[in-house]
């Protein structure tokens, strides 16, 4: 089975600008997770989807927005870039409660 | 006081030792457990999950949940260079209606050859 799937694996952007990231569950899971991690910062949670709805919300400002399609890809996007937001983000499906992570989009904002 | 906790470490065993990772949690009746790894620039990978109180093992990893205690650890037996990572407990804990990963912050394992 294919593991979860995430594109651009690597995105430079200028401050002011937006981004969109996408992600593909492993196949017949329903929940998909958001993460920002930043050096010393740990995994900081965004949000969680759950069959289209937002089941979870962290505490990350209005710019980090989110949705999910019928076939469980989701994507979230960022917009008027700051500095802070270069991180690697990362999003996890699930099924259940175990996660399982994709290899991370790396965001460089200049 | 942190929902998670863990030691920052780092935590430096040589080859071949027992390293032990330790995690608190302050949610009560949280039910499931979970060990990532995380190599430095990749993403974190499952280990193991935990759900009962005791021990649970898989190959040189043993995991130990006692709830009572609201603490659950990481045994790595016979520590190789390889496993040189930092290690992220995560709990299923109650948020409002429904339950969410709460992440410590991670403990960096180095070992030593």
């Amino acid at each position: 089975k294919a593991g979860v799937t995430q594109t651009p694996r690597y995105l430079i952007k200028t401050r002011g600008q937006q981004v969109t990231l996408s992600c593909s569950p492993i196949s017949g899971h329903r929940s998909v997770s958001w993460y920002q991690q930043t050096p010393g910062q740990g995994l900081q949670f965004l949000f969680e989807y759950f069959s289209e709805t937002q089941r979870n919300k962290g505490n990350f400002p209005g710019r980090f927005s989110g949705r999910q399609f019928s076939n469980s890809r989701s994507e979230m996007n960022v917009s008027t870039l700051e500095l802070g937001d270069s991180a690697l983000y990362l999003c996890a499906s699930s099924r259940g409660d175990t996660q399982y992570f994709g290899p991370g989009t790396r965001l460089t904002v200049l | 006081q942190k929902e998670v906790e863990q030691n920052s470490g780092p935590l430096s065993v040589p080859e071949g030792a027992i390293a032990s990772l330790n995690c608190t949690y302050s949610d009560r009746v949280s039910q499931s457990f979970f060990w990532y790894r995380q190599y430095s620039g990749k993403s974190p990978e499952l280990i193991m999950s935990i759900y009962s109180n005791g021990d649970k093992e898989d190959g040189r990893f043993t995991a130990q949940l006692n709830k009572a205690s609201q603490y659950v650890s990481l045994l790595i037996r016979d520590s190789q260079p390889s496993d040189s990572a930092t290690y992220l407990c995560a709990v299923n804990m109650r948020a409002g209606n429904n339950r969410k990963l709460i992440w410590g912050l991670g403990t960096s394992l180095a070992v030593n050859p």
